[in-house]
């Protein structure tokens, strides 16, 4: 079982749909993670968040620590919001991932 | 446009042949980490360094050879690669680095090397 788990592994949804994409981490973490990945490669850091909630523009994660549960939250979806989506737990001196999921949103 | 440039963003190698991977960073960070991700797998940490000490090497075989010469600079020398070493090569830099119990800081992403061994 890896230490950092993520659901659902692909989601498919229509243009306007709300977005859920969870995270659980079973080892302890300082931090937590989201990143979102494109088509051909590039990464890009969403959030780093230790306790409660971080919004962004239409993106909003939250982490419950005494659950060891993250969610990332995508409001409105729209097409361009399509990648993978990867949580990292920051552990001693290195990130542990989560296999990631993949977003795909249809117009 | 990111503060982590790689070179070069495509590269095909024969099993035999040396090259290297080029990662820099323009944002006056002081860590630096390199990362493999293979098909269907999670990211896999291969080296950190720390103001220009190398401070992790994840188990990487020693055809990776990895080359901090200052902190806004980090290489990637390959030699008898296997196809199996066929990947996306990503590197990172963080302001400094993080540790448990401490501070954590903000990976920022290069936009890899996707490297083909033939």
């Amino acid at each position: 079982k890896n230490e950092v788990e993520q659901s659902p592994q692909n989601l498919t949804a229509q243009e306007g749909e709300f977005i859920t994409i969870n995270c659980s981490y079973s080892v302890g973490i300082s931090a937590l993670h989201w990143l979102q990945q494109h088509p051909g490669g590039g990464i890009v850091s969403l959030f780093m968040l230790s306790s409660g909630k971080k919004k962004h523009g239409r993106l909003i994660a939250t982490i419950n620590i005494q659950e060891k549960h993250s969610s990332l939250h995508i409001t409105a979806s729209h097409p361009r919001d399509s990648a993978v989506y990867i949580c990292a737990g920051q552990g001693a001196q290195k990130l542990v991932f989560g296999q990631g999921t993949r977003l795909t949103i249809n117009p | 446009e990111t503060g982590v440039t790689q070179t070069p963003r495509h590269l095909v190698m024969g099993m035999t042949n040396k090259k290297s991977l080029k990662c820099e960073q323009h944002l006056g960070h002081n860590a630096m980490y390199w990362y493999k991700q293979s098909a269907k797998k999670p990211l896999e940490l291969m080296f950190v360094y720390s103001l220009e000490e190398r401070v992790e090497n994840n188990s990487v075989p020693s055809r990776f050879s990895p080359e901090c010469p200052n902190s806004s600079h980090l290489f990637l020398h390959l030699h008898t690669l296997q196809p199996e070493d066929s990947a996306l090569y990503l590197c990172a830099s963080s302001q400094k680095l993080s540790f448990f119990d401490s501070a954590s800081y903000e990976q920022y992403f290069g936009p890899g090397t996707r490297l083909t061994v033939t």
